[in-house]
C-alpha cells in the first residue's frame, strides 16, 4: 500500500470552476501536509502547507485537512488555464524533512 | 527562489560509466536532499544530508552514493550507471529542518538518460 495516494487523473475542469484534488495517507502520526504544483518539465513549487484540522485559505487556494480520516484536499477556486499542472501531495511525519513522503501527483487540465 | 542550482541540467551517458550530479545552494541551509522522479512513482528520496559529512540513505539508495564536503554543495554519484537510473533528479533543501513544519524547496532538476 502506497503511503500517500492521489488519483493520477487527469482531472479536467472548465475555466472558472472549482477544482478539487484529493490525497489520502497511511501514517497516522503525520503532522505536516503540503501541496506542490509542478508544471511540465519544471521543478515542484510549494503552494500550500497545513498542519491543523480544518481549512486554510490562501487566495484562490484552500487546503483542507481531516486527520481522523487521514485525508487532505486542495480546492482551487475560479480555475484558470494557468493552473493546468500536476499537483503533488506531500506528508511529513515530523522529526525533520527527510521523512516527507510524496504522492505521485494528480494532473489537472483547466479548459478555456 | 531558495538559491539552488543543479549541474548538469541534462546528461546522456552510457551504461557502466560513472556520473556525478552537483547541487549547489547559496543560503547556508543545513539539510539537503536528492530525489528521483519517475512516471507513476512521484518523488522518491535517494539520500539526504543533515550537515557537512553527515549523510544517510533514503528509500531508493541502491546504486547511488553522496558526499557533502561543504555546506553549499551536495554531490550525487552513480558509480556505474544503469538504464534503470534514467530519471529526472531533483535536489532540495529544508528551511526549518528538525521541525515538524519543515518545508522543502527544489532545484531546477537534472534530466539523466542512461543508454
Amino acid at each position: 500500500q502506497k503511503e500517500v495516494e492521489q488519483n493520477s487523473g487527469p482531472l479536467s475542469v472548465p475555466e472558472g470552476a472549482i477544482a478539487s484534488l484529493n490525497c489520502t495517507y497511511s501514517d497516522r502520526v503525520s503532522q505536516s501536509f503540503f501541496w506542490y504544483r509542478q508544471y511540465s518539465g519544471k521543478s515542484p513549487e510549494l503552494i500550500m502547507s497545513i498542519y491543523s484540522n480544518g481549512d486554510k485559505e490562501d487566495g484562490r487556494f484552500t487546503a483542507q485537512l481531516n486527520k481522523a480520516s487521514q485525508y487532505v484536499s486542495l480546492l482551487i477556486r475560479d480555475s484558470q488555464p494557468s493552473d493546468s499542472a500536476t499537483y503533488l501531495c506531500a506528508v511529513n511525519s515530523g522529526g525533520g524533512g527527510f521523512k516527507t513522503i510524496f504522492g505521485a501527483g494528480t494532473r489537472l487540465f483547466v479548459k478555456a | 527562489d531558495a538559491g539552488i542550482t543543479q549541474s548538469p541540467r541534462h546528461k546522456v551517458t552510457e551504461t557502466g560509466t560513472p556520473v556525478t550530479l552537483r547541487c549547489h545552494q547559496t543560503e547556508n541551509h543545513r539539510y539537503m536532499y536528492w530525489y528521483r522522479q519517475d512516471p507513476g512513482h512521484g518523488l522518491r528520496l535517494i539520500h539526504y544530508s543533515y550537515g557537512v559529512k553527515d549523510t544517510d540513505k533514503g528509500e531508493v539508495s541502491d546504486g547511488y552514493s553522496v558526499s557533502r564536503s561543504k555546506t553549499e554543495d551536495f554531490l550525487l554519484t552513480l558509480e556505474s550507471a544503469t538504464s534503470s537510473q534514467t530519471s529526472v533528479y531533483f535536489c532540495a533543501i529544508s528551511t526549518r529542518a528538525g521541525d515538524s513544519a519543515d518545508t522543502q524547496y527544489f532545484g531546477p532538476g537534472t534530466r539523466l538518460t542512461v543508454l
